[in-house]
């Protein structure tokens, strides 16, 4: 079945450092794909998704583009902050589905 | 417009007892799923209503179960409980159409002592 995979975490950066947060994918279609953000005792919340191939999803600075040859869509942020400490999930959507497949969440620390 | 409520937010149960959860979408939406996160298996999809109907199931025992009214309000069930269900059972909707965005409540904690 199709199936999410994150970098290990946990990640600690120091504030404005530069972020990458790996993540692929295996699917039998053309799925879309989603970053989500979950902050301490809360649900998640969408973070930028996109949904066909060489799509960029952006918001509050973090992008992610997908790349079908190398079934990638990995996170980034140029210059990081103490409020992205969080975890974050990459996920994707099987075409014809409402059925969200999670990586395995990576946390990530920023430190003043 | 007002997000995706659950309730409780926090349940103790013990082995053996059932439990209902409930969520309510966001207005106009017609789909509701519900996801289990546990520290060891992350999240996991469980199921999902459209239109009072079931349209997808996650590989879960029969034990858990749902339902989804008119109004689109959705309820959890898991009967007999074991130690191993404690869990945040997450609850997203969308509109339903293909791949369109989830969005998730806040999660109801449950410990089962």
């Amino acid at each position: 079945g199709d199936s999410v995979t994150q970098m290990e975490g946990p990640v600690t950066l120091s504030e404005e450092a530069f972020l990458t947060i790996n993540c692929t994918y295996t699917a039998t279609g053309y799925p879309s794909l989603f970053w989500y953000v979950q902050y301490p005792g809360e649900g998640l919340q969408l973070l930028l998704k996109a949904t066909k191939a060489d799509d960029k999803g952006s918001n509050k600075g973090f992008e992610a583009t997908y790349r079908k040859e190398t079934t990638s869509f990995h996170l980034e942020k140029g210059s990081v902050q103490v409020s992205d400490s969080a975890v974050y999930f990459c996920a994707l959507s099987e075409r014809g589905a409402q059925k969200l497949v999670f990586g395995q969440g990576t946390r990530l620390t920023i430190n003043p | 417009k007002a997000g995706v409520t659950q309730t409780p937010r926090y349940l103790i149960k013990t082995r053996g007892q059932q439990v209902t959860l409930s969520c309510s979408p966001i207005s106009g939406h017609r789909s509701v799923s519900w996801y289990q996160q546990t520290p060891g298996q992350g999240l996991q999809f469980l199921f999902e209503y459209f239109s009072e109907t079931q349209r997808n199931k996650g590989n879960f025992p029969g034990r858990f179960s749902g339902r989804q009214f008119s109004n689109s309000r959705s309820e959890m069930n898991v009967s007999t409980l074991e130690l191993g269900d404690s869990a945040l059972y997450l609850c997203a909707s969308s509109t339903g159409t293909s791949q369109e965005t989830q969005y998730f409540g806040p999660g109801t904690r449950l410990l089962v002592l």
